[in-house]
Formats: C-alpha cells, structure tokens, sequence
C-alpha cells in the first residue's frame, strides 16, 4: 500500500522568498509521484510529476521537485514566490501497475504575504 | 472544451433527499475515477472505472452511494437519502491507462451541501 505525508498543514512566505513543501511517501513498490494545485473552489492542477526518469522534476509555473529514493522524499520547491503561488498544494503517490489510483496527502495551504 | 466536465458545480440539498453527479471524462481516457474531498482534507479514492466496468470500490463507499458509467463515457454519481456528512467536493478524474505517465486530468468538482 502507498501513502503520502505532508509535513506541514500551513507555510506562509514572503514574496520572492523560497517555497519549499515537504512530502515524504511510503510505497512497496517504485512509485509514481505527483504534485497537485488546488485554487480555491476548483479541482486539482497537475504542477509536476516523477516516473522513474530524471530525479529533478521540473514543472509548470516556475516549480520543480526532487525525488530522493533514500530520504523517501519527494518536496517541492520554487527559488522566488509569487503572489499568484497562493493555494492549496497536494502531494500524492500511484503506482503504475493496477488500479493506478492517487493517494494524496493532506495537503499544505501556502500563503504569500506581500 | 476538451477537459472533464462534471454537472452541477454546486448542490444544496435536505438531508434524506438524493442527489446525483455527472461526469464527463476526456474522450479518449478508458478510466474514470470518483474521489472526495472534506474540507481541509486531501482527496480520498471511492472508486473507479475501466470502460463501463467498475473495479474497484472503497469502504468510504456506503451502500447508500452507487456509481456508473453504462457505456464507458459519462459517468454519474448518486447519493441515496443523504446524510449531514455527505457535505464535501467530488471530484471526477480521468485518465488513458495505455500511457505509462499515471497522470489524473481532474474536472472542477461537485460541491455538495446537506442541511
């Protein structure tokens, strides 16, 4: 069974200032991983997603992630926040095999303060 | 418009009423998933389509809930006799299982309210 933990309900940065969500994920099996964007009454955006390519994952809208198979971690960053980055962020985990269904985390609402 | 389209975007209903969702995948995506989503919560799975055939149910999933997809487009979501707890956002995904990218392409969600 695969399972995702986001460390951190709430981050609040200044603008231009680093984003870094945590995600660390639990899978028997090599995992599929994924980062969501969630605007406030809308369904979910795809930013950024790992299938055993490249570690470095770069994504839309300035984001990229890592995924670190000894630290189980797979945490999003950006260099320089912008006010538009705020929202509700999601990390989740699939595998390819099976039902291919996402696990998500609980996700972590960022916050930019001007 | 060529992303998923689900119907209506916002539901006040009574409790004990029932309800019903649509979905509309992206013609070509063969699986189609219901998931919900609590406020401050991740979305969590229900269940899931390949074609017409549903193959997997969650527990979340109460008797009082049933899903379809008859011909292996559209899909709806019915909730029998709703309770205050059934207040949440579904969400409708899609997905083409023949590529190996596992990416989710996500409607804007039914948002459900029970008085």
């Amino acid at each position: 069974a695969q399972s995702v933990t986001q460390l951190g309900s709430h981050v609040s940065v200044s603008e231009g200032a680093l984003v870094l969500l945590r995600c660390n994920y639990s899978s028997s099996v090599p995992p599929y991983l994924f980062w969501y964007v969630q605007y406030p009454n809308q369904g979910l955006q795809l930013l950024l997603k790992y299938t055993s390519a490249a570690t470095l994952v770069k994504g839309i809208n300035g984001f990229e992630a890592e995924f670190k198979k000894s630290e189980t971690s797979f945490h999003l960053t950006k260099p320089s926040a912008h006010m538009s980055d705020a929202a509700e962020y999601f990390c989740a985990v699939s595998v390819v095999q099976g039902a291919q269904k996402l696990v998500f985390g609980q996700g972590t609402r960022l916050t930019i303060n001007p | 418009d060529t992303g998923v389209s689900q119907d209506p975007r916002h539901k006040i209903t009574k409790r004990g009423q029932n309800v019903t969702f649509r979905c509309d995948p992206i013609s070509e995506h063969n699986r189609l998933y219901w998931y919900r989503q609590t406020l401050g919560q991740g979305p969590e799975f229900l269940t899931y389509f390949q074609n017409e055939a549903q193959l997997e149910k969650s527990r979340l999933l109460s008797d009082r809930f049933s899903a379809e997809r008859p011909k292996g487009s559209f899909s709806t979501l019915e909730i029998q006799r709703t309770e205050q707890g059934d207040s949440a956002m579904y969400l409708c995904a899609t997905l083409d299982s023949r590529r190996l990218s596992g990416e989710l392409f996500f409607g804007e969600g039914s948002r459900l309210t029970v008085l």
